[in-house]
């Protein structure tokens, strides 16, 4: 059963705009997310990440919101680049154990 | 930022041999490593959690007989695939981990092919 969905596989974006890539989870017991970016034929890399006692994390053009009562967070990329073209996984964590349960990722496509 | 790297970066192999891949921490000292495995289109799965000095922990319906994990040192851990098969052609990812939950960095992945 999957604990971490991202139910759009691919999404497109003009260069420019804003991103949108959402997340669902189903366990409450989560205590923390994150987003990796990743290249093919490359590990992902870290980009931003939020605490479950939070609602919001900025850092540069990243920002991921988290609804903890939807159990949805979003990861917002504003203004969009071409090098943000790749996959990002929604990842999260339970109790501190530092086991990452991904998503299936959602292939960004930024549009010149 | 911390750099974790793999070998082989690719292996093409015949079915019924084993591949052993290489997970290092080139920078820092890493207590734990994780392996994944990652299919087409398919999200990364984790398989087994690797500590120094003791023996890996792997996830339901990994076959620990079959990956064989050693992590002989803070540097290094070391996953094999015995007895290949084409079904365990798949991209496999390492990652450790540092003082936080950020700093747990990706090695880039090694590409196993079993013909």
């Amino acid at each position: 059963d999957q604990q971490v969905k991202q139910n759009s596989p691919s999404l497109s974006v003009q260069e420019g705009r804003i991103s949108i890539l959402n997340c669902d989870y189903t366990n409450s017991m989560f205590d923390y997310f994150l987003w990796y970016k990743k290249y093919p034929a490359e590990g992902p890399t870290f980009l931003i990440s939020i605490s479950s006692i939070k609602d919001k994390n900025e850092d540069g053009r990243f920002t991921v919101f988290l609804n903890k009562s939807a159990k949805h967070l979003s990861l917002h990329i504003v203004p969009s680049q071409p090098g943000d073209s790749a996959v990002y996984f929604c990842a999260a964590t339970l109790n501190r154990d530092d086991k990452i349960i991904f998503g299936k990722g959602t292939r960004l496509h930024i549009l010149p | 930022g911390a750099v974790v790297s793999q070998h082989p970066s690719r292996v093409i192999c015949k079915s019924g041999t084993s591949v052993k891949i290489e997970c290092r921490s080139l920078d820092f000292q890493a207590t734990t490593m994780f392996w994944y495995r990652q299919f087409p289109k398919q999200s990364l799965m984790l398989m087994a959690t690797s500590n120094e000095g003791s023996k890996a922990t792997y996830e339901q319906g990994v076959e620990k007989d079959k990956f064989l994990i050693n992590h002989a040192s803070l540097t290094l851990s070391t996953l094999t695939v015995t007895s290949a098969h084409p079904e365990d052609s798949s991209f496999y990812i390492c990652s450790a981990v540092g003082t936080g939950k950020e700093t747990q960095y990706f090695g880039p992945g090694t590409r196993l092919l079993v013909l």
